[in-house]
């Protein structure tokens, strides 16, 4: 089954204490992106990854770091999670940038 | 969750009825256009897209109609059904850059 999986669904954290989001898919998608979603402002892209090693800021970077080691796997780390960080994240991916994405199914980060 | 649906605008609609759902995008330099719908607790799912090269796409039970002239997107629901419940977002890619823009998303409610 086609699908872009995120682990965890739901984590709690204390402030400052380094966590990673993990993001996988199983359709050979060259694009990969996460988002983050909050009451009244949608879908915000964090960052993006056009392939394997090449990865850029989307429009709120700040706090956060990403790798693209495989073509399936884009992990979201956060080295020192904030509470203004809490919010739910959301990987997806995408065959090329202008063709559907897939989404994972949201992982619901709180920061303490 | 249902944190999602907070502060959107709602359309409600009577079930059996059409439904039409607008957005203004932002760029005139747009080119590719989404529509996806996200269900309470999931992850956003891709309805249709459309390219600048076209006004009108139509797919099942849905159609998206481009206005280029006023920078407006549409999408129209056919016989809408309790199914249909959900929030609706557009997106935008920006010609020549590598993202994906979304709306901040509308609400639609499906009166049996």
């Amino acid at each position: 089954e086609a699908q872009v999986t995120q682990n965890p669904r739901y984590l709690i954290t204390v402030t400052g204490k380094k966590l990673t989001v993990t993001c996988s898919q199983n359709m050979n998608h060259e694009y990969m992106s996460w988002y983050r979603q909050d009451p009244g402002l949608g879908l915000r892209q964090i960052y993006y990854s056009m392939n394997v090693e090449v990865t850029d800021k989307g429009d709120v970077p700040e706090g956060y770091k990403v790798s693209r080691k495989e073509k399936r796997n884009f992990p979201l780390i956060l080295e020192s999670p904030s509470p203004n960080q809490t919010s739910l994240y959301f990987c997806a991916s995408s065959l090329k940038i202008s063709t559907e994405a897939f989404f994972g199914q949201g992982t619901r980060l709180t920061v303490v | 969750g249902e944190s999602v649906g907070l502060h959107l605008p709602t359309l409600s609609v009577q079930e059996g009825d059409n439904s039409i759902i607008n957005c203004a995008y932002s760029n005139s330099a747009s080119d590719y256009f989404i529509w996806y719908k996200q269900e309470s607790g999931k992850g956003p799912q891709f309805i249709i897209d459309i390219r600048s090269n076209m006004d009108k796409r139509q797919g099942q039970r849905v159609t998206v109609l481009l206005n280029k002239t006023v920078k407006h997107l549409s999408l129209q629901i056919a016989a809408t059904q309790p199914g249909d419940s959900a929030v609706y977002f557009c997106a935008e890619r920006y010609r020549g850059y590598q993202k994906v823009t979304f709306g901040t998303g509308t609400k639609l409610q499906v009166i049996p």
